[in-house]
């Protein structure tokens, strides 16, 4: 079974703050997602990563794959408010199964104010 | 489009009952996913199907749990019958895999409450 241990689970911070969350992995994966979920809603997909070592910038949001294509991280800049949510990693497996999704359980992030 | 639309939202029901739950697919998408998310275990699949064929339900818990899709704009999760342990918010999501990319569209969830 794949898992996906991600850290921490928790992280409240003031708006300005920088911060960064990480999706770890034993198992190798095709590739990895990052989701964003808000109160009352389903997860949004923010970005996909595909190649080991690969960097992806959405605006603030910086997401990087390891190497190995076992982990991952994701670095906000100047956190603002907005931000806040439930962020999730999700692994997507190879060959035959890689319709399927594997979730972290999430880092809740909630930016003051 | 209006994404996937799941119903009802909120689902409060006792202990023994059968429970319903549906989910209306983004028109043209050739996959429909149906998760339940908890505090303790996180987003679990439970069944995924392809052109409303069921491919993998190894994530259904037991038998009490059954998923159908009759057709590509209609698909059915139930609960019979429902236990406390049940409760959890369900998520029913969609996606297209013509363009090589495993993107989930989710519907906003039913949250589901066993007394």
């Amino acid at each position: 079974t794949q898992l996906l241990e991600q850290s921490p689970q928790f992280l409240s911070i003031q708006e300005g703050e920088n911060l960064t969350v990480y999706c770890n992995s034993s198992s190798v994966f095709s590739s990895l997602q990052w989701y964003r979920q808000e109160p009352g809603e389903g997860p949004v997909l923010l970005v996909t990563v595909v190649t080991g070592g690969e960097v992806k910038k959405l605006k603030r949001l910086t997401f990087q794959f390891g190497d190995a294509r076992k982990d991952s991280s994701l670095h906000i800049t100047a956190a603002q408010p907005g931000d806040t949510g439930l962020y999730l990693c999700a692994g997507v497996g190879s060959g035959g199964s890689n319709y399927k999704l594997t979730f972290g359980k999430g880092t809740l992030l909630t930016v003051n104010p | 489009d209006a994404g996937v639309i799941q119903s009802p939202r909120h689902e409060v029901t006792e202990m023994g009952q059968e429970v319903t739950l549906r989910c209306k697919p983004i028109s043209g998408h050739d996959y429909l996913f149906w998760y339940r998310q908890t505090m303790m275990r996180g987003l679990e699949l439970l069944i995924y199907f392809n052109n409303n064929v069921p491919i993998d339900d190894s994530g259904m818990p037991e038998d009490r749990f059954s998923a159908k899709m009759p057709n590509a704009s209609f698909s059915t999760l139930k609960i019979q019958p429902s236990e406390p342990r049940d409760s959890a918010v369900y998520f029913c999501a969609s996606s297209y895999w013509g363009q090589g990319v495993n993107e989930q569209f989710f519907g906003p969830g039913t949250r589901l409450t066993v007394l």
